[in-house]
């Protein structure tokens, strides 16, 4: 299996800010690269899919880069509701794994 | 829009068998994948695995001894069961659609169900 490592495990930030978060693979992964948004109580959402494409309705603050193994999701001009667990997940390889996730919570 | 709107047990023993069910409306159930994704509690998410609308599968090793998945086209829903099921299972069990070959995203959820296993 491909494991998924995530950097840093939580965050505290200000709205307005800018946060990246890092997701690392065991193994390169090419782009097959998810990044998947959950808050308290809820299921999580897609926000980025392929590394950089953003799923329909995701505000263009959040940008996702990366190949092979390493990974970022940056937010930028943090707002409200965002504050909450991020998780990558690869889809290259079977079984597709996640990340631990990444807590962002209001400094 | 996808609507995916799951119904099962909620509370099952030790070693009886999970069985959920995710309804799909809204748009059309075949060529996507149709999986599950489970949460512990305060835990992480961990990818179970997918049913084709074809009737292939995919499975997490971890789990492909205890597990089966269907998907019943005639009534645009698929179900998940899992077999012999003890305390580690107690989760949120959440059903997805899958989209994209080879490499997937999972673009709608189910509203979760929380499976506690106890005696």
């Amino acid at each position: 299996d491909i494991q998924m490592t995530q950097s840093p495990t939580s965050l505290s930030a200000s709205v307005g800010d800018r946060v990246t978060i890092t997701c690392r693979a065991s193994q390169t992964i090419i782009r097959s690269l998810n990044w998947y948004q959950q808050t308290p109580g809820k299921a999580p959402k897609l926000l980025i899919y392929a590394t950089s494409s953003l799923h329909n309705g995701v505000p263009s603050r959040f940008t996702g880069s990366g190949s092979g193994t390493d990974f970022t999701l940056t937010i930028s001009d943090l707002q409200p509701e965002d504050f909450a667990a991020y998780y990558c997940q690869q889809t290259y390889s079977l079984p597709f794994t996640f990340g631990p996730g990444t807590n962002v919570d209001i400094k | 829009q996808v609507h995916l709107q799951q119904s099962g047990a909620g509370l099952l023993k030790p070693s009886e068998t999970l069985s959920l069910t995710c309804a799909v409306s809204g748009w059309a159930f075949n060529d996507y994948y149709w999986g599950w994704i489970r949460q512990p509690p305060g835990k992480g998410l961990e990818w179970i695995g997918e049913v084709h609308h074809t009737g292939s599968t995919n499975y997490t090793p971890s789990l492909k001894s205890r597990v089966s998945m269907s998907a019943d086209t005639s009534k645009n829903q698929f179900s998940l069961r899992l077999t012999s099921v003890t305390a580690a299972d107690t989760a949120m069990y959440y059903c997805v659609r899958g989209r994209g070959w080879p490499d997937r995203e999972y673009d709608f959820w189910g509203q979760g169900t929380l499976v506690t296993v106890s005696s």
